[in-house]
């Protein structure tokens, strides 16, 4: 049974590009978060996606957006990106009765 | 607002040597506190879901236990291979389903 995926593992782009993060649950999971861990620090919540809609939001600007599929799979979207949006992108899957939420390994920015 | 407070910062075990982490969270309505852990680069490791003050679980060398406003980690006679980062994080009853998390606790467990 395959955990959560995510794609690719590592990127390095520069200030003002656009970056997209994708991210395919757990079987059987059909509710998405994204979290973004700053070196040190504990991961913080970005969005939540249930049945193709943003059901819940972070302290993030609107840079960031994201979409689910039909699938379940989801993707992040930063634009403008800043020297700041450096960190590890990770993605979590649960069902959407349980609260326990399952982490993928995650995608590392690197903004130059 | 929702914080969670992890001590301490940093901890370095002997192996064998016992020790607890402690979670601290301000929210009144919990719906499950969380406990993670994290190797350097990778993504965080479910470990437990905790519900209500009393509640216990275990799994090898771990224990997690919750009171009302605090949640302990327990590692009893740690390897080496139990060093990592461990997370702790709380969902509220009113949220969809935004983690807060602490900003963790790094265990170095040395032979």
């Amino acid at each position: 049974d395959a955990g959560v995926t995510q794609s690719p593992t590592h990127l390095i782009k520069t200030r003002g590009q656009q970056v997209t993060l994708r991210c395919s649950p757990k079987s059987g999971h059909d509710t998405v978060s994204w979290y973004q861990q700053a070196l040190g620090q504990g991961p913080q919540f970005i969005f939540q996606y249930y049945e193709e809609e943003e059901r819940q939001r972070g302290n993030f600007p609107d840079r960031f957006s994201g979409h689910q599929f039909p699938n379940y799979s989801s993707e992040l979207n930063v634009n403008a990106l800043l020297l700041g949006d450096s960190a590890l992108y990770l993605c979590a899957s649960s069902p959407r009765q349980a609260a326990t939420q399952y982490f993928g390994p995650g995608t590392r920015l690197l903004v130059l | 607002e929702d914080q969670v407070t992890q001590s301490p910062e940093a901890l370095r075990l002997q192996e064998g040597e016992s020790s607890s982490l402690n979670c601290s969270y301000t929210v009144s309505g919990l719906r499950g506190l969380f406990w993670y852990r994290q190797d350097p680069g990778k993504g965080p490791e479910f470990l437990f879901t905790l519900y209500s003050a009393g509640e216990e679980k275990e799994k090898e060398r771990l224990k997690a236990t919750l009171t009302k406003k605090e949640s302990f980690l327990h590692i009893t006679a740690p390897k080496p291979e139990d060093s990592a980062t461990y997370l702790c994080a709380d969902l509220t009853t009113d949220s969809w389903g935004k983690l807060q998390f602490g900003a963790g606790t790094q265990v170095v467990v040395t032979p």
